[in-house]
């Protein structure tokens, strides 16, 4: 069974913080991985790939555990235009499954 | 490039009926899918393209058809529609090289609710 999960959320958190979402996958052999955003009642749009060596996009940080079958995703430093809902993608074979994601609400 | 569009942005059905939802890409893609999205549940895979006349189901294809005459087009047919179906629905489409390994673009989606 392909499964992606999530932490459920929601996530509150002050402008400025830190905050980390994360991301179990059960299909070893999978080799592409993602994570989305997606707006309220709008369509998801790629925030980032994650690459095994971990990589880092300004305030965003994505790291890739394939031991563990794990991925994070760090912001730094929140803005209010970071609320929004989080998604975790990984293929398997030559589909993409979703997680749930996790919403993120920043507030002033 | 207008990307991906989805016709209509709202619909209402009523149970039996049958309806297409449409999807069309401008950025000659050939990978193209068709997700639900209910609250609660990630985004499931219903059906997908690899181009011009090849389909493949995805995870939930019960109740639905899909064709691909074209590389621009690849529509959603509900063939009698159930109030399980009510849900929003995104078409996505990428570059086949790899296609789980790429950028997948999506559509605003269709609001779709059966009564």
């Amino acid at each position: 069974r392909k499964e992606v999960e999530q932490d459920p959320g929601p996530f509150n958190v002050p402008e400025g913080a830190t905050v980390a979402f994360n991301c179990t996958y059960s299909n070893s052999a999978s080799q592409s991985f993602f994570w989305y955003r997606q707006d309220c009642r709008k369509e998801p749009k790629l925030l980032m790939s994650v690459y095994s060596s971990g990589n880092e996009d300004g305030r965003f940080t994505a790291q890739l555990n394939r031991a563990s079958q794990y991925i994070s995703l760090l912001i730094r430093d929140s803005k209010l235009s970071d609320s929004a809902t989080y998604l975790c993608v990984v293929n398997y074979g030559s589909t993409l499954t979703f997680g749930k994601g996790t919403m993120l609400l920043v507030s002033p | 490039n207008a990307g991906v569009t989805q016709t209509p942005k709202f619909q209402v059905l009523k149970t039996g009926q049958s309806m297409t939802l449409q999807c069309a890409q401008d950025m000659n893609h050939e990978y193209m899918s068709w997700y639900r999205q209910d609250p609660g549940m990630g985004l499931r895979l219903i059906h997908y393209s690899v181009g011009a006349g090849i389909t493949d189901q995805g995870e939930v294809p019960n109740g639905y058809n899909v064709s691909r005459s074209t590389t621009e087009d690849f529509p959603l047919r509900l063939l009698s529609a159930a109030p399980s179906q009510t849900s929003v629905y995104f078409c996505a489409s990428s570059q086949l090289a790899a296609a789980s390994y790429n950028e997948q673009f999506f559509g605003p989606g269709t609001r779709l609710t059966v009564l």
